[in-house]
């Protein structure tokens, strides 16, 4: 089974510039998570997905938003990038996203904001 | 809201010396995850604690759930190079997971 995909890996924009992160989970999970890592704040919740449907959201600006497809890939959205926005973004699969089920994450997408 | 805090942050041993680190949560928890970071890596699960004074093995690796089902703990005995990252505990709340702060685990050979 493959895992988490996450593209593109790395990723370089100015600010003010707005950016589309992807993520595909592994086959038959229907939850996927978002989590912001920096080395201050360590592993932020975004938001989480299942069934195209947005069930959580974490404590960030309107800036930051996502999507799921039909087929549960996921997209997530950062518009008017501030140097703040620099980061590690993660992405998580699960079966149902119950809270009581393990993440499985992909290799993330860096983001410099420059 | 829920906070899951670790300490301690960085902890630097001696490879053979054993390494403990301590997770508490602002609110009881139906259970505890926790997680591996390898240097520039992603997380990767290691364990689920469910009940109350639940304690698990896995080799050199002891994890334990306290009694109140608000703080659990990480002992590594005998670290290894291989033991190097930063360990993170998670617990649920509303159907998502909140990651701990994660404690970095730095070993000198």
């Amino acid at each position: 089974k493959a895992g988490v995909t996450q593209t593109p890996r790395y990723l370089i924009k100015t600010r003010g510039q707005q950016v589309t992160l992807s993520c595909s989970p592994i086959s038959g999970h229907r939850s996927v998570s978002w989590y912001q890592q920096t080395p201050g704040q360590g592993l932020q919740f975004l938001f989480e997905y299942f069934s195209e449907t947005q069930r959580n959201k974490g404590n960030f600006p309107g800036r930051f938003s996502g999507r799921q497809f039909s087929n549960s890939r996921s997209e997530m959205n950062v518009s008017t990038l501030e140097l703040g926005d620099s980061a590690l973004y993660l992405c998580a699969s699960s079966l149902r996203g119950s809270g009581d089920e393990k993440l499985f994450f992909g290799s993330g997408t860096q983001l410099s904001v420059l | 809201g829920q906070q899951v805090m670790q300490i301690p942050q960085y902890q630097h041993v001696q490879e053979g010396e054993d390494f403990t680190t301590y997770c508490n949560s602002s609110t009881t928890l139906s259970n505890i995850q926790w997680y591996k970071q390898r240097p520039g890596g992603h997380p990767v699960f290691l364990i689920q604690l469910v009940k109350s004074g639940e304690v698990k093995k896995q080799k050199r690796l002891t994890f334990q759930f306290g009694e109140a089902k608000k703080n659990s703990s990480l002992h590594i005995t005998a670290t290894q190079t291989t033991d190097v990252g930063t360990y993170f505990c998670a617990g649920p709340n509303t159907d998502k997971l909140i990651f701990g702060t994660g404690t970095r685990l730095q070993v000198f050979p």
